[in-house]
């Protein structure tokens, strides 16, 4: 069984305090690590996609990172904004496999 | 461009009948993925397509739900006869290439609740 494990499960968070979680997934085999937010009635929307070992992406205020090798992936959000309010969604694949794992997610709740 | 598009955004139906979802991926998209979302079970792939062909379908539930694909531009989630415990909001997604270094790009999805 694949466990593509997300902590916190819920979050909340004063506005305008920087923020971080955790996505855990098995070492072996890594292909790549997605990661998603969910906003309440909506879709998910793709934030990152990551392959390698040590990768830093950021988008705005958000930012992740990788290690394949003791399998985690940390999401930050700097500066939080009540807009950032959402579930946020990690997604594993591991080499051989067709699809993505999804974790259980982070529900994170900026409070203004 | 329009995203990804579903039809029925919500679905109400008696259990016994028959349910059909569809979805139309962004052009250019060639692989497309089904899921569902419950509370129990977060977000799983039922099926996924890639250039219109079946290539995992290990999540489909049991014989009841099916999945076709006849172009690129339209796939149908059907199930028969549809049981209560279906109830969920289904999700389409494309993504341009076949394997798990592309984003996928949801659609609105659609709300089914059998009663």
């Amino acid at each position: 069984i694949l466990n593509v494990e997300q902590s916190p499960q819920s979050l909340h968070v004063q506005e305008g305090d920087s923020t971080n979680f955790t996505c855990s997934f098995p070492s072996s085999n890594f292909y790549a690590l997605h990661w998603y937010r969910w906003e309440t009635a909506k879709s998910p929307e793709a934030l990152f996609v990551m392959t390698l070992n040590g990768d830093e992406k950021k988008k705005g205020r958000i930012s992740a990172t990788l290690n394949t090798k003791e399998g985690y992936s940390y999401l930050y959000i700097k500066g939080s904004q009540p807009e950032d309010s959402a579930t946020y969604l990690c997604a594993f694949i591991r080499q051989g496999a067709q699809k993505l794992v999804f974790g259980q997610g982070t529900r994170l709740t900026i409070n203004p | 461009d329009a995203g990804v598009i579903q039809s029925p955004r919500h679905e109400v139906t008696e259990m016994g009948q028959e349910v059909t979802l569809r979805c139309k991926p962004i052009s250019g998209h060639n692989s497309l993925f089904w899921y569902r979302q419950t509370m129990m079970r977060g977000l799983e792939l039922l099926i996924y397509f890639n250039n219109n062909v079946p290539i995992d379908d290990s999540g489909m539930p049991e014989d009841r739900f099916s999945a076709k694909m006849p172009n690129a531009s339209f796939s149908t989630l059907k199930i028969q006869p549809s049981e209560p415990r279906d109830s969920a909001v289904y999700f389409c997604a494309s993504s341009l290439g076949r394997r798990g270094t592309s984003e996928q790009y949801f659609g609105p999805g659609t709300r089914l609740t059998v009663t």
